[in-house]
């Protein structure tokens, strides 16, 4: 089974400032097969990127994701109030689908 | 706009069963795979399967094998997803999702609401 580590477990920033979030595979992703989502406190995932890099309906554009094999990096360029939330990786490469183990992004 | 609506929360006790509903607005049941995931207390997103709502054709996490069965009403147009066997490891947020391609190896674009299921005696 492919697992997901990302890191770092929390990233303390401020509004402004440039969010680099890291999703490390377990066995290379053939197919750049490996989504992020956004989470907040009381409400289900929102799909923010597919395919590594694509980015799902109605994201902003400061929201970006790249990558491949193992690595791959979800990168929010000017981090605004709504942002402050966890993020988790996935990967669909293979089944069982796995999810990673989550990054907090909290104000500093 | 797709919505994914999902039953209340429900408390059982260790050995039991219980059964958490999903009900799509709109016709989607011809397009799309639905599938499972849980979140327990701070705990990863863990997949447990997914189901073809036109077919009913299943498939399920090793983790959850002979524990969980998916199912679908038609006339209803709701989905269901029991886990049997309950241990206080199973208290976690339940939640139907939407797979963005038809299969198994895909996204999710749409989440139902999530259903909280409490396991304890």
């Amino acid at each position: 089974d492919i697992g997901l580590t990302q890191s770092p477990g929390t990233l303390s920033l401020s509004p402004g400032d440039r969010a680099t979030l890291s999703c490390r595979a377990s066995e290379s992703l053939s197919s750049s097969d490996l989504a992020w989502y956004q989470q907040k406190p009381g409400q289900a995932p929102r799909l923010l990127i597919y395919d590594a890099s694509t980015r799902a309906s109605g994201i902003p554009d400061r929201f970006s994701g790249s990558g491949s094999g193992t690595d791959f990096t979800l990168t929010i360029s000017r981090l605004e109030p709504e942002d402050f939330a966890v993020y988790h990786c996935q990967q669909y490469d293979t089944s069982p689908l796995a999810f990673g183990q989550g990054t907090k992004l909290e104000i500093k | 706009q797709v919505q994914l609506v999902q039953s209340g929360a429900d408390e059982k006790k260790p050995g039991a069963s219980v059964k958490v509903s999903c009900k799509p607005s709109g016709d989607i049941f011809s397009d799309y795979t639905v599938h499972w995931v849980r979140q327990a207390p701070g705990q990863r997103l863990e997949w447990m399967g997914w189901i073809n709502p036109v077919t009913g054709n299943t498939r399920y996490s090793q983790l959850f094998l002979g524990r969980v069965t998916l199912t679908r009403d038609t006339s209803a147009i709701t989905l269901y997803m029991e886990l049997s066997s309950l241990t206080s490891k199973d208290t976690a947020v339940y939640y139907c999702a939407r797979a963005v391609w038809f299969g198994e190896l895909s996204p999710f674009d749409f989440w139902g609401q999530g259903t909280l299921v409490t396991v304890s005696s």
